[in-house]
This record gives C-alpha cells, sequence and structure tokens, in this order.
C-alpha cells in the first residue's frame, strides 16, 4: 500500500501566484516527521521543510509553508509567489522507523508559466 | 556550508562488472543512507547505516549489494553484478543524529547506466 500519495502528477501555475501540492500520507506509528524535496532537471534533491507530527505550528521556510492536517494525515506544501526557478519535481516525504528510512511519494511535477 | 559529495557523478557498466558508488558524507553526521532512482520513477530507500552496521534494509538491497564505511570518512555502495535494472541514480545521504534535527542530506547523486 502506498504510504505517500501525490495525487497530482502535474501542476501548472502563473509566475507570482500561489501554489498548493497535495500530499497525503499513512503511518501507525505516533512519532513520525513530513518532508518536502524539490528536483530540478539537474537532477539534485534538495530539502525545502520539514514538519514532525507533535509541532505544534505549521513549519515555514521563506516562500515554502507547509499545511499540517494531522487528523486528515494530510501535508500540502504551499508556494507562494512562484518563481521561473520553482519548476521542479516536488517529492513529499516521511521518515519512518527507528533510524529514520525516508519513503517518497511519486512526486507532482510543477511548472511555473511567465 | 559543509556537504556530501558523491563519485563518479556518471558510470557506465557492462552487466555483469562490479561498481563501487564513492560518498564522503558530512563530516559529523552519524546515520548514513543510500537511495536509488529509476528514471521517471521516485526515489526509493536502499540501506540505513550507523555504528558501522547496516540498520535497516530494503527488499531491494538483496545480496548483490554491499556497503562499506572503510576508514571512517567514504561511505561507499558495491553493486557485485550489476543487471540491467540496476540502471539508476543512485543518492548517499546522511544525517546529523540526536536531537531534533531530521533532514537528510542528500548527495548529488550518481548515474549508473549498465550496458
Amino acid at each position: 500500500a502506498q504510504k505517500i500519495t501525490q495525487t497530482q502528477p502535474g501542476m501548472f501555475v502563473q509566475e507570482k501566484e500561489a501554489v498548493t501540492l497535495d500530499c497525503t500520507y499513512d503511518t501507525s506509528d505516533p512519532s513520525y516527521g513530513l518532508f518536502w524535496y524539490k528536483q530540478p532537471s539537474s537532477g539534485e534533491m534538495i530539502f525545502l521543510i520539514y514538519q514532525g507530527s507533535y509541532d505544534q505550528q505549521n513549519a515555514t521556510e521563506g516562500r515554502y509553508s507547509l499545511n499540517f492536517q494531522k487528523a486528515r494525515k494530510s501535508a500540502n506544501l504551499v508556494i507562494s509567489a512562484s518563481q521561473l526557478g520553482d519548476s521542479a519535481m516536488y517529492f513529499c516525504a516521511m521518515r519512518e522507523g527507528p533510524y529514520d528510512k525516508v519513503i517518497f511519494g511519486p512526486g507532482t511535477s510543477l511548472s511555473v508559466i511567465p | 556550508e559543509p556537504e556530501v559529495t558523491q563519485t563518479p557523478s556518471h558510470q557506465v557498466t557492462q552487466m555483469g562488472q562490479e561498481v563501487i558508488l564513492r560518498c564522503v558524507p558530512i563530516s559529523n553526521h552519524l546515520y548514513f543512507y543510500w537511495y536509488r532512482q529509476i528514471l521517471g520513477q521516485k526515489v526509493e530507500f536502499l540501506v540505513s547505516f550507523y555504528n558501522n552496521e547496516i540498520s535497516e534494509k530494503s527488499e531491494i538491497f538483496d545480496d548483490q549489494f554491499s556497503v562499506e564505511r572503510p576508514d571512517g570518512s567514504n561511505f561507499t555502495l558495491k553493486i557485485r553484478s550489476t543487471k540491467l535494472e540496476d540502471s539508476a541514480m543512485y543518492f548517499c545521504a546522511s544525517r546529523p543524529g540526536g536531537g531534533p534535527n531530521y533532514e537528510q542530506y542528500f548527495g548529488p547523486g550518481t548515474r549508473l547506466t549498465v550496458t
């Protein structure tokens, strides 16, 4: 069964607009964490933001914010004021197990239109 | 800023050959990982390494794979007899351990092409 679901294989957004990338997850562990990574066409994995399951507030990092709804098991990424350089693949991921391996979702390809 | 490095950036090998992918994690990190990403697919966990031994491995990480930390700085992934389906991007990652920082720092990846 999929542990991380990203239902949007591809998204388009106008430059300077905000965009929300969806992510839902499945775990029975009370302690877990969720990540978002960006993968541009060059291939590297760039960490964007992290949310712990016990964190009281939603995580924010600059233009990135994570809309964490624990009861719904969702962790959507919001990118504000999109830039052309935001065009990339975005992966939602979850740390799991005693050694915190990361399980990745299938990704969402974001294209920013000028 | 310290970073994870990986060599080579691209490796081409023939089916049946052994390959060693090399990684230098960030120096004070305690947990090390290998992941792979087949072209166009999601990133998959292979193995985690802590305290000089494998702490967890996936079903993909069969007897053809091994990992080593031979000298306290390098972290290697060996594939004994490569198959066509081993063609993928291989990422090394590390994290500090302890405290609330769970971010895994990824290297730039090694693209392995098996012909």
